[in-house]
């Protein structure tokens, strides 16, 4: 059971580059979300999705896009690339049965470095 | 929005000493839960509070609800080598889907 995954582990960009972080969880998890790790900053999230076809801003969503148009996956697209999007990203999910509902799972991060 | 204070931003014990962390917040949270991290990996849970006042062990950790809903404690006791890590509080609300996390406590441990 490889839980949350994914890819890649460390990215580096330029500052106007494109490109989509992947997430994939083979726990049939309704919820999915992206939170971005900074140092003294905690984990912020930066958009979610309750289920296929669904997705909403989280708190720190300018400069990225997602959808989710299946239950596994959940990719996070960043457009153009800035060097303030320098951080570690996080996927995780959850299900949506209320006797676990708030418990997370994570995957194992992504740093990027936009230069 | 909600925000939560984690503290002490870090800590630098002697093996064998306990550790005391807290979170406080403005708001009520209905679930408070308190996670890991460790050095390339994502946070991974370690307790999970649902009642005002609840009281929950894992092992050495021990984490309490507070009874106003606004913070929780997370207490390691008899600290070891593998307890390093970032520690993070995170609060819920029922419905709405989100958590909060704090800023993490960073834990170091002088063998």
């Amino acid at each position: 059971n490889a839980g949350v995954t994914q890819t890649p582990k460390f990215q580096v960009l330029k500052t106007g580059q494109s490109m989509t972080l992947q997430c994939a969880q083979d726990m049939n998890h309704e919820y999915m979300s992206w939170y971005r790790q900074d140092p003294g900053m905690g984990l912020r999230l930066i958009h979610y999705s309750v289920g296929a076809g669904i997705t909403d801003q989280g708190e720190v969503p300018n400069g990225y896009n997602v959808s989710r148009s299946t239950t596994e996956d959940f990719p996070l697209r960043l457009l153009s690339a800035a060097p303030s999007q320098t951080s570690v990203y996080f996927c995780a999910s959850r299900t949506l049965a209320y006797s676990t509902n708030e418990k997370l799972f994570f995957g194992s991060g992504t740093q990027l470095s936009v230069l | 929005g909600q925000q939560l204070n984690q503290s002490p931003q870090s800590m630098f014990i002697q093996e064998g000493e306990d550790v005391s962390m807290n979170c406080t917040s403005s708001s009520i949270f209905n679930t408070w839960l308190w996670y890991k991290q460790e050095p390339g990996e994502g946070p991974v849970l370690l307790i999970a509070l649902y009642k005002a006042g609840e009281l929950t062990s894992n092992g050495r950790l021990t984490a309490q609800f507070g009874i106003t809903r606004k913070d929780s404690f997370l207490n390691i006791s008899a600290s070891i080598p593998s307890d390093v890590g970032i520690y993070f509080c995170a609060g819920g609300t029922r419905g709405a889907q989100k958590l909060v996390f704090g800023q993490g406590t960073r834990l170091t441990i002088n063998p």
